[in-house]
């Protein structure tokens, strides 16, 4: 079956420390988004990237890393400059060309 | 600046009960308006894609249509499990640029 698989679907790390999130994709798409979601808002883009080794800052990327090495694979790092980190992180991936985005199950990250 | 507005934030319907969603938009060179249907604690799961004013597109006992300010989305006679927040997307072109916004959605709950 295709999809997206984020893992983990919980997270708990301690204020100061990095972590990183994995996406991976087997639908072949050739773009893939980091989103994030909080409650009352609605979904921000922190990363995007339309092919492998490049990607593209979104609205909100202070506080965030990302690499394509692969096209499978799109993992974000939370760093410890990001404010406010606590949040559901949603992946996605899509075809190019304006093609709706196909969506993971979300990580929750907890900061403390 | 795009913007997104779903209403109502939240809807509360008996089963059976039909009623509609709303997401009214402003952007600059509409390139596609998407709903999504989101369960708690997962990714959300697209629906449909819109592209032009006075289309339509069904599945089940959802509708979306489309105009040049807003979309519907036409919720017939509809059982618990469409229990579920509503998303709405709208992606504009600006001088090649393009962009995906999100409404903060609408938190739909059939009362059986």
């Amino acid at each position: 079956d295709g999809g997206i698989t984020q893992s983990p679907k919980y997270l708990f790390r301690k204020e100061g420390q990095n972590v990183t999130l994995s996406c991976e994709q087997n639908l072949n798409h050739d773009a893939m988004y980091w989103y994030r979601q909080d409650p009352g808002q609605g979904l921000r883009l922190i990363y995007y990237s339309q092919i492998v080794n490049d990607f593209q800052k979104g609205d909100i990327a202070e506080g965030y890393s990302v690499s394509r090495e692969k096209k499978e694979s799109f993992p974000l790092t939370v760093t410890s400059a990001q404010k406010n980190p606590t949040a559901f992180y949603l992946c996605a991936s899509s075809w190019q060309g304006g093609s709706p985005l196909h969506f993971g199950n979300g990580t929750r990250l907890t900061v403390t | 600046e795009d913007q997104v507005t779903q209403s109502p934030e939240a809807l509360r319907l008996q089963e059976g009960e039909s009623s509609s969603l709303n997401c009214s938009y402003t952007v600059s060179g509409l390139r596609g308006l998407f709903w999504y249907r989101q369960d708690p604690g997962k990714g959300p799961e697209f629906l449909f894609t819109l592209y032009s004013a006075g289309e339509e597109k069904e599945k089940e006992r959802l509708k979306a249509t489309l105009t040049k300010k807003e979309s519907f989305l036409h919720i017939t006679a509809p059982k618990p499990e469409d229990s579920a927040t509503y998303l709405c997307a709208v992606r504009s072109s600006n001088f090649g640029n393009e962009k995906l916004t999100f409404g903060t959605g609408t938190r739909l709950t059939i009362i059986p």
